[in-house]
């Protein structure tokens, strides 16, 4: 299993611009979620999905969008982008709605916006 | 709101030496703590979770966590770290969609 993978890697983005943030797992899982990491602050929920066709606002969504069509794939869409999005995004997913379950995630993708 | 306190943003040992992380939760009901560990330039992975049981918990690499919970701590220790633990560690209480994530604590393991 390659587990859940992110493209791109990196981005450097002009204000303004937008983007889609591809994620991917090959785990059959049901929940997938999109955080963003800033320095000394822990990972934030933007949004969450807990199947397809479902997707649900986490603590931080202002600015971003998801959909969910199938299992395997979420991608994040930033229509307009800002500065204050500059961060490294992280997918996961997770297997059950338990919450004793683990998340698996992906590698990240560094953002820039300038 | 639930929050998880991480006491240390910034560790610093040499090798061979003792490792202690402290994490504080805030009470939500049912307890499900996690550490997670984020190694330079790698994706978040977990190191070990308690849900119930025996509170002290072994997970991967030597790591054991103790879950207390008069003192709402889930600390992470190692008896001896090794410079391949360098590395971002997180705290987090809740799982799935509820997951609340620590400010995490960097170490740094000095060979």
């Amino acid at each position: 299993n390659a587990g859940v993978t992110q493209t791109p890697k990196f981005r450097i983005l002009k204000i303004g611009q937008s983007m889609t943030l591809q994620c991917t797992q090959d785990m059959n899982h049901n929940y997938m979620y999109w955080y963003r990491q800033d320095p000394g602050m822990g990972l934030k929920l933007i949004y969450y999905s807990v199947g397809a066709g479902i997707t649900d606002k986490g603590e931080v969504p202002n600015g971003y969008n998801v959909s969910r069509s199938t299992t395997e794939d979420f991608p994040l869409r930033l229509e307009l982008a800002a500065p204050s999005q500059t961060s490294v995004y992280f997918c996961a997913s997770s297997e059950h709605r338990d919450t004793n379950r683990e998340q698996y995630f992906g590698p990240g993708t560094r953002l820039t916006v300038t | 709101a639930q929050s998880v306190s991480q006491h240390n943003h910034h560790v610093i040992l040499s090798e061979a030496a003792s490792l202690e992380l402290g994490c504080n939760y805030s009470y939500g009901g049912t307890v499900n703590l996690f550490w997670y560990v984020q190694y330079p330039g790698q994706h978040l992975q977990l190191l070990l979770k308690y849900f119930s049981g025996d509170p002290l918990v072994k997970g991967i690499k030597g790591f054991e966590a103790e879950f207390i919970k008069s003192k709402f701590s889930f600390n992470l220790r190692k008896p001896s770290v090794q410079w391949s633990d360098t590395a971002e560690y997180f705290c987090a209480s809740g799982g799935g969609f509820k997951t609340i994530f620590g400010a995490g604590t960097r170490l740094f393991v000095k060979a």
